[in-house]
């Protein structure tokens, strides 16, 4: 099975600013995907991110929020932009290998 | 579009009990259904998959069945101990190709 690390783990951050999460896998995976889960809530799919095309993302999700890069194979990015403490979750990268889907750990962020 | 519901939110049964974790979805058009468990704070750990040709799958003291026609599934976990204390969630992948997910039974075992 894939091995997913994320960076960072947690996060405390102030309104107004922006943080970028790092996610890597040990294979090349075609589909990265990101989830947010708010507090006590379950996981919400924010987006779909394919090496070398845009992020397809879902409904009540956009670009200019959350910007994802996808530069290869292994690796992808989300940033969250101008944040509130309304973005205060978990945030989740996984990857699909064989119709069975892998989580990595997590980013704490709590913004201020 | 497909709902997830699990039942019971939370759960708290004593060591060496056998724990059953409910999972129903309304849409019988899925994929495969997986079980998950995640620690407070912490990713998801992948638990059992079961494809939507497939009735049950085990591993170890865990045995998950499907009813896909029914549209549930259930997790046994037999003779439970402190560390099954956790959040169990199931998904469904279905033909949209996205997993959705259930809302999670909150399990505690006490010694």
């Amino acid at each position: 099975s894939a091995v997913i690390s994320q960076k960072p783990s947690r996060d405390i951050c102030q309104r107004g600013t922006s943080l970028t999460i790092q996610c890597q896998v040990d294979s090349q995976v075609t589909m990265m995907f990101w989830y947010r889960q708010q507090p006590g809530q379950s996981l919400t799919l924010i987006a779909t991110a394919n090496q070398g095309s845009e992020a397809t993302y879902e409904s009540g999700f956009v670009i200019d929020k959350f910007p994802i890069s996808r530069p290869n194979l292994t690796f992808s990015t989300l940033t969250v932009s101008n944040m509130s403490p309304e973005d205060s979750s978990i945030y989740l990268c996984s990857v699909e290998e064989g119709n069975e889907q892998f989580f990595g750990p997590g980013t704490r962020l709590t913004v201020l | 579009k497909q709902e997830v519901t699990q039942i019971p939110a939370a759960l708290s049964v004593p060591e060496g009990e056998n724990l059953v974790l409910n999972c129903s979805f309304t849409d019988s058009a899925i994929y495969n259904l997986q079980w998950f468990r995640q620690d407070p704070g912490k990713g998801l750990t992948s638990l059992l998959l079961i494809q939507s040709s497939q009735r049950e799958q085990t591993s170890g003291r865990l045995n998950a069945s499907l009813d896909k026609s029914s549209g549930r599934s259930t997790l046994y976990i037999a003779a439970s101990q402190p560390g099954d204390s956790a959040t169990y969630l199931c998904a469904v992948l279905g033909s949209w190709g996205k997993l959705q997910f259930g809302s999670g039974t909150q399990v505690v075992v006490t010694p």
